[in-house]
């Protein structure tokens, strides 16, 4: 069974530029929930999809936007990135609600 | 309101017991969880407990739920070196999508 994995592992980008982050779902999984963990902080929901629908979303504006396709990988992208957006993304997967399982995080440094 | 809380640091001596608290305010919150995160690395599943449950033994791992003090533990027995880590407790109220993380307890762990 593999586990959830996650691209790139590191990236640093300029401010204003725009990101792509991605993830691939635990085995049998359909669920993708993403989330951003600042520096010394907890992880803070930025949204989840399901089927390829989103299914909800935490306190994020608008440029923050993601994709699921249909083998359940999802992708995060970030439009006109700033300073506070540096951090570790970590993406987790479930089958439905059920428990999530987190992936290794991608660390964006945004300059 | 949503919010978990925990205590930031806890230090023991190797072999003894640690014991992790954590406060959440959503009395909807169906499942409670557990995670552990190592230097650099994601977020690892340890446990979960059901809100109609009391106590829950996974090998060295032992969580208690007071529902009526909205107070969640985690206790690690014979704690080894290999347990110093951040610990995160996390509910997921009404069992949504969602997660909501406390700050993270860190844990160390002295010859």
């Amino acid at each position: 069974e593999t586990g959830v994995t996650q691209s790139p592992t590191h990236l640093i980008k300029t401010r204003g530029q725009q990101v792509t982050l991605r993830c691939s779902s635990q085995s049998g999984h359909n669920t993708v929930s993403w989330y951003q963990q600042a520096l010394g902080q907890g992880p803070q929901f930025i949204f989840q999809y399901y089927r390829e629908e989103e299914n909800g979303r935490g306190n994020f504006p608008p440029r923050f936007s993601g994709l699921q396709f249909p083998n359940y990988s999802s992708e995060l992208n970030v439009n006109a990135l700033e300073l506070d957006d540096s951090a570790l993304y970590l993406c987790a997967s479930s089958l439905g609600l059920q428990e999530q399982y987190f992936g290794p995080g991608t660390r964006l440094t945004v300059t | 309101g949503e919010d978990v809380e925990q205590s930031l640091f806890l230090s023991v001596r190797e072999g003894d017991s640690s014991v992790i608290n954590c406060t959440y305010t959503d009395s909807s919150s169906t499942y409670l969880y557990w995670y552990k995160q190592e230097p650099g690395a994601g977020l690892q599943l340890l446990t979960y407990i059901f809100s109609n449950m009391d106590m829950k033994q996974d090998q060295r791992l032992t969580v208690l739920l007071n529902k009526k003090d909205k107070h969640l533990s985690l206790r690690i027995a014979d704690t080894q070196t290999g347990d110093s880590a951040i610990y995160f407790c996390a509910e997921s109220p009404d069992s949504s999508y969602k997660l909501i993380f406390g700050s993270g307890t860190r844990l160390l762990v002295r010859p």
